[in-house]
This record gives structure tokens, C-alpha cells and sequence, in this order.
């Protein structure tokens, strides 16, 4: 099982961040799976950020939900993540992610780090 | 300031046990199983190492790898150090509030 992040790396503040998570070896539409987002801004944490499940139920982090969008490709082998109004402290390695709430994050991507800078 | 509290660093010397902390409340770690541990070595992604609070994935993480919980605490026991475990470590809990998931600030851990 491979996740891989894919999109642009900088980004200007107030534009619109769209990144794509292509994975291998299990489908959103057949497998019983969820695919989310995580981000790590340069030497902090880690920020859980949405999820989405192949029942098209979706899950958003509150803090950001105004902001930021998933979909899942009708393919079933990616997840689209889309964040408006970017700000230079949404400047982070961005990580897709299998898993859910209760049994952790058990695959990950290789992140791609964002930044936003004018 | 993170939701999840972890100790900053640990140290041990090979061979020996550590245990890190991860202090919640209520709305996460003291009234659900769900907390995971994460292991990430530097410019890599997070791994998971525990889920369920004691589970190990069948990814093939080590048996020296235990988690624990008791009332808003959970912990993570690494025995037998090995120069290889030096790494960050993140915990993970839900939490019934709008963020749906925490994480730790993270704990630098130093093999000796």
C-alpha cells in the first residue's frame, strides 16, 4: 500500500492550495478505508486536518472547516484536498493518510511541503 | 501549546527501557481507547506504532513496543533500546470535540 501526495509547493497567500493523493493496493470504492490529510508546519507537530470514507462520509478538524474541502475521484484511487485563502502560517509538509479515528493513521504519504509566500 | 501533553526529550542508554507520557482530559484519552503512538525520524513521514491504546499493527513493529493508559494518561514503553528507536514520537487521541483528533507536542527521544 502506497500514498503519494502530489501539487504545487508554493503557493501565494489568499490563493486557493489543491492537492491530490494518488494510493495503490486498496480502493475507496470498494474497501471499507478511509483517506485523510495531516500537515507539520516546519519543526512543530502534527495537525490532523479531514477524512473522508469510501461511504462518502466526511470529517473536518472544526479549526479549519470554513476553509478546507475533501473529495474523493470517481477512479476511488485519489483524494482531492482543497484549502482557500492560504496564509504564510499554513506553510507545512502536507501528508496524506489512511486510517481512521480509532485505529490511527497505518499508511502514509511521503508529504509534500507547501509554502506560502508572496 | 498542543492538546495532548508529552515531555519535551527522553534519554536511555541501549538496552535499557523508556516510557513516554501523554496527559489528555476527559474528552479524549480518559474516556476513549483510541490513542496511537507515532514514531518519525528526521525528513520522514510518521509511523504507526500503537493504536487502540496497546495494539501493534501487523506491519511488523516490534514486541518491544507497548502502549498503556490509565485515567487521562497514556504511555508508551520502549525496552530494549536500540540506537535506531532515537526519534521523535508522537502521541494521537480522538476527542469528542470539533477537532475529532489530537496529537502530542512530541517527545524527542536520545539513545545514549
Amino acid at each position: 500500500i502506497t500514498l503519494k501526495e502530489s501539487g504545487p509547493t508554493l503557493v501565494k497567500p489568499t490563493q486557493t492550495l489543491t492537492l491530490t493523493c494518488t494510493f495503490s493496493d486498496f480502493s475507496l470504492n470498494t474497501d471499507d478505508v478511509s483517506v485523510g490529510w495531516v500537515r507539520q508546519p516546519p519543526g512543530k507537530t502534527l495537525e490532523w486536518l479531514t477524512l473522508i470514507h469510501a461511504n462518502h462520509n466526511e470529517w473536518y478538524n472544526q479549526s479549519l472547516r470554513s476553509r478546507v474541502t475533501v473529495t474523493k475521484e470517481t477512479s476511488g484511487k485519489q483524494v482531492v484536498l482543497k484549502m482557500t485563502d492560504m496564509d504564510p502560517v499554513d506553510t507545512a509538509t502536507y501528508f496524506c493518510v489512511r486510517g481512521s479515528f480509532e485505529g490511527g493513521f497505518d499508511f502514509w504519504g511521503q508529504g509534500i511541503l507547501v509554502t506560502v509566500s508572496s | 501549546q498542543s492538546a495532548l501533553t508529552q515531555p519535551a526529550s527522553v534519554s536511555g542508554s541501549p538496552g535499557q527501557s523508556i516510557t513516554i507520557s501523554c496527559t489528555g482530559t476527559s474528552s479524549d484519552v480518559g474516556n476513549y481507547n483510541f490513542v496511537s503512538w507515532y514514531q518519525q525520524h528526521p525528513g520522514k513521514a510518521p509511523r504507526l506504532m500503537i493504536y487502540d491504546v496497546t495494539k501493534r499493527p501487523p506491519s511488523g513493529i516490534s514486541d518491544r513496543f507497548s502502549g498503556s493508559k490509565s485515567g487521562n494518561t497514556a504511555s508508551l514503553t520502549i525496552s530494549g533500546l536500540q540506537a535506531d528507536d532515537e526519534a521523535l514520537y508522537y502521541c494521537s487521541s480522538y476527542t469528542n470535540t470539533g477537532s475529532f483528533v489530537l496529537f502530542g507536542g512530541g517527545t524527542m527521544l536520545t539513545v545514549l
